[in-house]
């Protein structure tokens, strides 16, 4: 079945540092690809998504480009903020419209 | 404002005392949808709905009944909770057609706790 691997956290980076999370995804389909943000007691709000190959979803200076090739959507930003602490979700839609969550990652940015 | 909401957000019960945690969306979504959140698995789905009077299993549906007789309100009633519940449930909904199919908007979550 359909499946999405995202690295390990948490995740610890000073204020400005540059931010790359990774996901990996199995899909029998094509499916279309999003990143998930859930701040801290909060429930979780769509951060970006792409559609189909090649495609970049962008948001809040967070950025994420579909790769069908290495089937892939990696998370990035240039320079995280304090405010930027909380856990990350990648997640695949495919036929049905049925999410696919991978099992998060927690990023701690320090002031 | 657009918005799931749940409650309650926090529950302490025991085993076998059952509970309902209610959930109730204002965007007239078709589909909504309960999850649980457990460290290291992320979001599994237990039950979801397509519309009001129809309702599906989802990954881990075992312990859990749902009904959806109304379409903004989908409760998740636990009939005998067991110390493997314990975990943070989230709710959410969405469209099923057009450009917001696929785009869940989540509640904030309920944390229950089984003894």
């Amino acid at each position: 079945g359909d499946s999405v691997t995202q690295m390990e956290g948490p995740v610890t980076l000073s204020e400005e540092a540059c931010l790359t999370i990774n996901c990996t995804y199995t899909a029998t389909g094509y499916p279309s690809l999003f990143w998930y943000v859930q701040y801290p007691g909060e429930g979780l709000q769509l951060l970006l998504k792409a559609t189909k190959a090649d495609d970049k979803g962008s948001n809040k200076g967070f950025e994420a480009t579909y790769r069908k090739e290495t089937t892939s959507f990696h998370l990035e930003k240039g320079s995280v903020q304090v405010s930027d602490s909380a856990v990350y979700f990648c997640a695949l839609s495919d036929y049905g419209n049925k999410l696919v969550f991978g099992a998060g990652t927690i990023l701690r940015v320090k002031s | 404002e657009a918005q799931v909401t749940q409650n309650p957000r926090y529950l302490i019960t025991v085993t076998g005392k059952k509970l309902t945690v209610t959930c109730s969306q204002n965007m007239n979504h078709e589909y909504m949808s309960w999850y649980r959140q457990d460290p290291g698995l992320g979001l599994r789905q237990i039950y979801y709905s397509m519309n009001v009077e129809v309702t599906d299993k989802g990954d881990v549906p075992e312990g859990y009944k749902v009904s959806r007789k109304e379409k903004r309100n989908f409760p998740l009633i636990l009939e005998s909770p067991s110390p493997n519940q314990t975990s943070l449930y989230f709710c959410a909904s969405r469209q099923t057609t057009g450009s917001g199919a696929n785009v869940l908007t989540f509640g904030a979550g309920s944390r229950l706790t089984v003894l």
